[in-house]
């Protein structure tokens, strides 16, 4: 079955902890992202990748690092120094960064307690 | 500064009305404009895409349009479904940077 994997879909976190949320995909494109969804705005780039072993900082990179390690994989962790970390965030790939075509994940909704 | 403003933020409409969502954004320079629709608690899915040269585009009972000139694009939906509740994303993409639209959410009642 094609497409992109998150996991978990749900995920719970005390204050001073780190989590990794997970985004796996088989549709063999090079580029990946990470967004972050808050209700009202629209969706904020914290990091891409468009090579193995290579990412950029987006938008609002502070408090999160990510790995690229393998083409089909690309792990992001909210560290203990995002200030607020409870948000949905949607992971996406593409064939080409100036397309704009993005193919998303189902997301992965984080809650700080 | 590059930006995507959509319009409404929300709407409610009665199963089998129209509607139409809009989208004015000021990014330059232009390479194209995708419309997502994203259901509540999943990821958006591309509805479709409109470059320069393209006035209008269907998909089924979504119709985009695209104005280039003023900087200004609407999705029509026809026919609403209750399946059509969910937010609508407006993305303009250019010089390799893609830019978002806050989103308008669509509640459709029977």
């Amino acid at each position: 079955d094609g497409g992109i994997t998150q996991s978990p879909k749900y995920l719970f976190r005390k204050e001073g902890q780190n989590v990794t949320l997970s985004c796996e995909q088989n549709l063999n494109h090079d580029a990946m992202y990470w967004y972050r969804q808050d209700p009202g705005q629209g969706l904020r780039l914290i990091y891409y990748s468009q090579i193995v072993n290579d990412f950029q900082k987006g938008d609002i990179a502070e408090g999160y690092s990510v790995s690229r390690e393998k083409k089909e994989s690309f792990p992001l962790t909210v560290t203990s120094a995002q200030k607020n970390p409870t948000a949905f965030y949607l992971c996406a790939t593409g064939q080409r960064v100036d397309t704009g075509e993005l193919f998303f994940g189902e997301g992965s909704r984080l809650t700080v307690l | 500064k590059n930006q995507v403003e959509q319009s409404p933020q929300s709407l409610i409409i009665l199963e089998g009305k129209n509607c139409t969502l809009q989208c004015n954004y000021t990014v330059s320079p232009f390479s194209n404009l995708r419309w997502y629709k994203q259901d509540t608690g999943r990821g958006p899915v591309s509805l479709t895409i409109m470059t320069f040269s393209e006035n209008t585009k269907s998909n089924g009972r979504y119709t985009a349009t695209l104005d280039a000139d003023t900087k200004q694009s609407s999705l029509h939906i026809t026919a609403s479904q209750l399946s059509d509740s969910a937010s609508y994303i407006c993305v303009v993409s250019g010089t390799g940077k893609l830019i978002f639209g806050q989103g308008t959410t669509l509640q459709v009642k029977p």
